[in-house]
């Protein structure tokens, strides 16, 4: 098992524009977490789905964040317009059943916006 | 309020020398902590939990509910436990449930 996928790794774009991130999670996890990780700030959760259903989003700075996840294997999270303040990291996290609480961590997308 | 904190941003030691990485929590409810560490260039990922009692790669940690505290603790340090370490609170009940994390203890362990 690959683990946690994200795309793109790296992900440098300049103010004002869109910028999409991507997650597949772990097969068979039906939890998926969104976090941003600053040195100011360390790790910060942004939105977590249960089996698809956004649970808790209030993490989310502002409505130009937004997350979707469409179906089990797939999750996005956007940023329009983006800024230089949204450079972060950003990872995605996934973990079994509602009981379990052990998260997987994808590698991570470094966002830089100029 | 549901606060998880990590007094020293960063802790230097030296090889075989004892570490301690603190974490104080703020919960009303039952707590349930863990260690997560991230080492260069790799994922973070769980090292340990209280509620399973284990030592992992050397490093135990006791949940002190008088202190509100669950202190990460080896007694003789190796320069591959050199990394970022988080200290994380799960908060919530039935199906929602998240982690409350600390902002972290980056660890150096100098030869």
């Amino acid at each position: 098992d690959a683990g946690v996928i994200q795309s793109p790794r790296h992900e440098v774009t300049e103010m004002g524009q869109e910028v999409t991130l991507r997650c597949k999670p772990i097969s068979g996890h039906n939890s998926l977490f969104w976090y941003r990780q600053t040195m100011m700030r360390g790790l910060e959760l942004l939105i977590y789905f249960n089996n698809n259903v956004p649970i808790d989003d209030s993490g989310m700075p502002e409505d130009r964040f937004s997350a979707k996840m469409p179906n089990a294997s797939f999750s996005t999270l956007k940023i329009q317009p983006s800024e230089p303040r949204d450079s972060a990291v950003y990872f995605c996290a996934s973990k079994r059943g509602t009981h379990t609480d052990t998260q997987y961590f994808g590698p991570g997308t470094r966002l830089t916006v100029l | 309020a549901q606060r998880v904190t990590q007094p020293e941003k960063l802790l230097s030691v030296f090889k075989g020398a004892p570490v301690e990485l603190k974490c104080n929590y703020s919960y009303s409810g039952s707590p349930e902590l863990f260690w997560y560490v991230q080492y260069s260039r790799q994922r973070l990922q769980l090292l340990l939990r209280h509620i399973s009692r284990e030592s992992i790669k050397g490093f135990t940690a006791d949940l002190n509910k008088g202190e509100t505290s669950f202190h990460l603790k080896k007694p003789f340090a190796q320069e591959e436990d050199s990394a970022m370490y988080y200290c994380a609170l799960l908060v919530g009940t039935g199906n929602n449930r998240k982690l409350i994390w600390g902002l972290g203890t980056s660890l150096a362990v100098n030869p």
